[in-house]
């Protein structure tokens, strides 16, 4: 099993539709999650962050945690086509060593 | 937020040769910065956490020998990869943070290495 997995995708949704990306995770100790926008041959970008149960919301994007579940997902609202892009999902595996999945690729249809 | 840059931003070099890469960090002191490396479609692999002022340790399975990282300064790591192979061609990436708990990582803007 993967340290984060992710389902690769594409997951395809119309424009102004929330799209809904999933992580889960095989540490149950793990505590910080992450999650990073990369653009095709650009570095990753910083989205957001959680370290509690629960949501957090900034602006379109709402990151959930679920360590019962072992899950991470992030919502993003009223998607627009500059969303288009591969989102990954990391784990802090101490330190700011970071774990990452193989990342979602996103499409958002004009 | 805080600048991490990288240069080159591409590299093509023949095999057998030595390509070095600099990761700076241009705002902050970065007392620690990380290396990865990510090959098509495949996530950020972690290959080895490198400290100012001493030696890098490295991820399992990522060899020392042939990728050297000095981190001289608080604002200066450096990738080489030594007698460089096809195989070796991916995008590297660098990190720094300026210390724990100062709340976030940042990312350099990356280095495509071909080897031919």
């Amino acid at each position: 099993q993967k340290e984060v997995e992710q389902n690769s995708g594409p997951l395809s949704v119309p424009e102004g539709a929330i799209a809904s990306l999933n992580c889960t995770y095989s540490d149950r100790g793990s505590q910080s999650f992450f999650w990073y926008r990369q653009y095709s041959g650009k570095s990753p970008e910083l989205i957001m962050f959680i370290y509690s149960n629960g949501d957090k919301e900034d602006g379109r994007f709402t990151a959930q945690l679920n360590k019962a579940s072992q899950y991470v997902s992030l919502l993003i609202r009223d998607s627009q086509p500059s969303d288009s892009a591969t989102y990954l999902c990391a784990r802090d595996r101490g330190t700011y060593k970071y774990i990452f999945g193989t990342g979602t690729r996103l499409k958002v249809l004009a | 937020g805080a600048v991490v840059s990288q240069h080159p931003s591409r590299v093509i070099c023949k095999s057998g040769t030595s390509v070095k890469i600099e990761c700076r960090s241009l705002d902050f002191q970065a007392t620690t910065m990380f290396w990865y490396r990510q090959f098509p479609k495949q996530s950020l692999m972690l290959m080895a956490t490198s400290n100012e002022g001493s030696k890098a340790t490295y991820e399992q399975g990522v060899e020392k020998d042939k990728f050297l990282i000095n981190h001289a300064s608080l604002t200066l790591s450096t990738l080489t990869v030594t007698s460089a192979h096809p195989e070796d061609s991916s995008f590297y990436i660098c990190s720094a943070t300026a210390g724990p708990n100062t709340g976030e990582l940042f990312f350099g803007e990356g280095s495509r290495l071909t080897v031919l």
